[in-house]
């Protein structure tokens, strides 16, 4: 079968950096992507890695390594308003998108 | 602004009695998805029509049905809502069904809560 595994809840301090894991087995693989999803609300697009490597996009970093099976997600300099769910999801062969449940991540003073 | 529009962003109905929910996109994608979202759990596809055909996922229930009149509109029929159909329920669009960075525009979710 296809899962996606991500921690489910994660806690960390506003300016801090944390860093939010991610494996997969797919059948196939077309990209792997990271959304943000507030409570209550639909996802939206962080990012997307297809390659091996690290992806910088301002305060939000995501490194894929198809080997391994492995992505992250990091997130710097962290504000009070990046208290959300992160959501990893792979494309598998047929394009469908395979979705983990999401790591809540939690942000104190 | 280009958007995927749900309405209605809330909705009661009765346990058995049908309900409709409906979805609008600017982007002119030919690809529109229905997910239903349980608290704390995955987006689960319940099916996807590319431009006029209709692909349903193998588990989906029956009671779930879908139209898609044009391009811009889709919609979620839900036929005899059962207390386990309490979810939120996204709409997604896409250019194509090839994967790329941003494939999938989602819309604000309508939370459907059955009484």
């Amino acid at each position: 079968g296809q899962n996606i595994d991500q921690p489910t809840e994660m806690t960390a301090t506003e300016g801090a950096i944390v860093q939010i894991n991610c494996t997969y087995q797919t059948s196939g693989f077309n990209g792997l992507f990271w959304y943000q999803q507030h409570a209550g609300e639909a996802p939206t697009f962080l990012s997307y890695n297809v390659l091996d490597g690290l992806e910088e996009k301002g305060r939000f970093s995501s490194f894929l390594s198809r080997s391994k099976g492995y992505s992250y997600l990091l997130l710097k300099e962290l504000q009070m308003k990046d208290s959300a769910s992160y959501l990893c999801a792979v494309m598998d062969s047929n394009y469908q998108l395979i979705w983990g449940a999401g790591t809540k991540l939690i942000i104190k003073p | 602004d280009a958007m995927v529009i749900q309405n209605p962003r809330y909705q009661v109905t009765q346990f058995g009695k049908p309900v409709t929910l409906s979805c609008s996109q600017t982007l002119n994608h030919n690809v529109m998805y229905w997910y239903q979202q349980k608290s704390s759990q995955a987006p689960k596809l319940l099916f996807h029509y590319y431009d006029k055909d209709f692909n349903n996922e193998a588990d989906t229930p029956d009671n779930f049905q879908s139209r898609r009149p044009n391009t811009s509109f889709c919609f979620l029929d839900i036929r005899s809502p059962g207390l386990g159909d309490a979810a939120m329920y996204l709409c997604a669009t896409s250019r194509d069904l090839a994967g790329g960075p941003d494939t999938q525009y989602f819309g604000p979710g309508t939370r459907l809560t059955v009484l």
